[in-house]
């Protein structure tokens, strides 16, 4: 199963809102995370079963979807998450995931 | 709190062969199902193999199927992944990883470096 992502990057001011979309090669029911990763760090789950937050990550990310299509959105955009943003598929190995999004500093 | 160590990484000719192993901390092993998953320099993240909590089942990328083999030993609580015949394109980090509650990841370790080269 292939991802994409989209965009593959994008300038944005702290207090954005900020919305990636991963989109699959075909259907993965709710099957999806999300992680965030840092340079020179492991990357972090944010989201898992599409819409569910992990424990201890803040209200201002929320994931959607199913099927093909899903969203990542950061509802204001704070300094601490200029980072980049990647999606992977759990409903079939092997476990994709998508090419990233890199959030920067407009 | 889980703690997932790398260890074996280096450098490497091509066509070699490297073991790097993942020793765990922290939570019950034998109950977990783990990864690796590596990263070149600069470039995204890369599922690279999976392995089943009792061991009986693993699984991996088209890109390494037939040269890379994965195993555990849950007397030291320690992943390990064969690498052979390494190419170029193997170089990267590789990261060990723990499942969550499904099949998601949810605990890394801070990876370990492979660089093939002459």
């Amino acid at each position: 199963i292939q991802l994409t992502q989209s965009p593959s990057s994008l300038s944005a001011s702290v207090g954005d809102r900020v919305t990636i979309t991963c989109r699959a090669s075909q259907g993965i029911s709710s099957y999806l995370a999300w992680y965030q990763q840092k340079p020179g760090k492991a990357p972090k789950v944010l989201i898992y079963a599409a819409s569910t937050l992990q424990s201890g990550v803040p209200s201002r990310f929320s994931g959607s979807g199913s099927g093909t299509d899903f969203t990542l959105t950061i509802s204001s955009l704070q300094p601490e998450d200029f980072a980049t943003y990647y999606c992977q598929q759990l409903n079939t190995y092997p476990l994709t995931f998508g090419p990233g999004t890199k959030v920067d500093i407009k | 709190e889980v703690q997932l160590l790398e260890s074996g990484g280096g450098l490497v000719q091509p066509g070699g062969s490297l073991r790097l192993s993942c020793a765990a901390s922290g939570f019950t092993f034998n109950s977990y199902g783990m990864y690796w998953v590596r990263q070149a320099p600069g470039k995204g993240l890369e599922w690279v193999s999976g392995i089943s909590a009792g061991g009986s089942s693993t699984h991996f990328a088209d890109s390494v199927k037939g040269r890379f083999t994965t195993s555990r030993d849950t007397s030291k609580n320690t992943l390990y992944l064969q690498m052979n015949s390494l190419r170029a394109d193997d170089t990267a980090a590789y990261y060990c990883a723990k499942e969550g509650s499904g099949w998601w990841i949810d605990s890394w370790g801070q990876g370990t470096l492979v660089t093939v080269s002459p």
